[in-house]
C-alpha cells in the first residue's frame, strides 16, 4: 500500500488562484519530504527539500515566495504555489524517505496541475 | 542534473533482454536507485546499490561499479508492459534528496 500520500491528484483552476497540494506520510515520521516537478517528458526536478520545523531549503532557480512550503508535522508537509500562471502548469510530486540512506525515496501519486 | 546520463531512448522486443546505462559523478556518492515511470504516474522502485556488485529481483537487474561512476539496469524477458520510462538516481549524502537522470524511454514491441 502507499506509504506517502499526496492529494490533490488533478486541479484545475484561474490564472492568479493559489493552489495548496498536501503530501503525508502514513506510515512514518519524516522529518524531511522532497518536492518535485516534472514537465512532460522531462524528468523529475528537484525544487525544494522540506524540513519539519525550520525552513525548506530551494533549489535555485526556484522562487521560494512563489511556491511556500509548510512542514508543520512529522507527516505532513504541504506545497502552495501562490498566484499560479500557466507556465506553472506541471506535474508536482512529493517523496519522502526514512532516515537511514539505503532506503528509497517513496513517492506520492503526484498533482497534476493545469492552470487556464 | 548534476552529471546523471543515461539514453533519452531505447526499443526492443517481447522476451529480448535490455540494458539502460547510467553514469553519474563520482565525487560524494552515497547510493544510486533506478525507477520506473509510466506516463503520468508517480516513480515506482526498482533497485538500489552503493556497493559494486550486481543486485539481481526477478527479471530486473542492478549493477553498479562506484569506481568508474557507472550503473546499468537489465531487464529479461521483456513484456509489453515493461514499456515505460527509466529513472537513473543518486543520492550525494545521507539523508538528501535524489537528484534524477533525465530518463530512458523503453519501447517493447511485440
Amino acid at each position: 500500500g502507499a506509504v506517502v500520500s499526496q492529494h490533490p491528484s488533478r486541479v484545475i483552476c484561474k490564472s492568479g488562484t493559489s493552489v495548496k497540494i498536501e503530501c503525508r506520510s502514513l506510515d512514518f515520521q519524516a522529518t524531511t519530504m522532497f518536492w518535485y516537478r516534472q514537465f512532460p517528458k522531462q524528468s523529475l526536478m528537484l525544487m525544494a527539500t522540506s524540513n519539519e520545523g525550520s525552513k525548506a531549503t530551494y533549489e535555485q532557480g526556484v522562487e521560494k515566495d512563489k511556491f511556500l512550503i509548510n512542514h508543520a508535522s512529522l507527516t505532513l508537509s504541504t506545497l502552495t504555489v501562490t498566484s499560479a500562471h500557466p507556465e506553472d502548469s506541471s506535474f508536482y510530486i512529493c517523496s519522502a524517505a526514512l532516515p537511514s540512506s539505503n532506503q528509497p525515496q517513496h513517492f506520492g501519486d503526484g498533482t497534476r496541475l493545469s492552470i487556464l | 542534473g548534476q552529471n546523471i546520463d543515461q539514453p533519452t531512448e531505447m526499443t526492443a522486443t517481447e522476451g529480448a533482454i535490455v540494458q539502460i546505462n547510467c553514469t553519474y559523478q563520482t565525487s560524494g556518492f552515497n547510493g544510486l536507485f533506478w525507477y520506473q515511470q509510466h506516463a503520468g504516474e508517480a516513480p515506482t522502485f526498482l533497485s538500489y546499490n552503493v556497493l559494486d556488485g550486481l543486485e539481481e529481483k526477478g527479471r530486473f537487474s542492478s549493477f553498479l561499479s562506484r569506481s568508474k561512476g557507472y550503473s546499468y539496469l537489465l531487464l529479461k524477458e521483456l513484456q509489453m508492459k515493461d514499456s515505460a520510462s527509466y529513472l537513473c538516481a543518486v543520492k550525494w549524502q545521507a539523508g538528501t534528496a535524489l537528484i534524477f537522470g533525465k530518463g530512458t524511454t523503453l519501447s517493447v514491441s511485440s
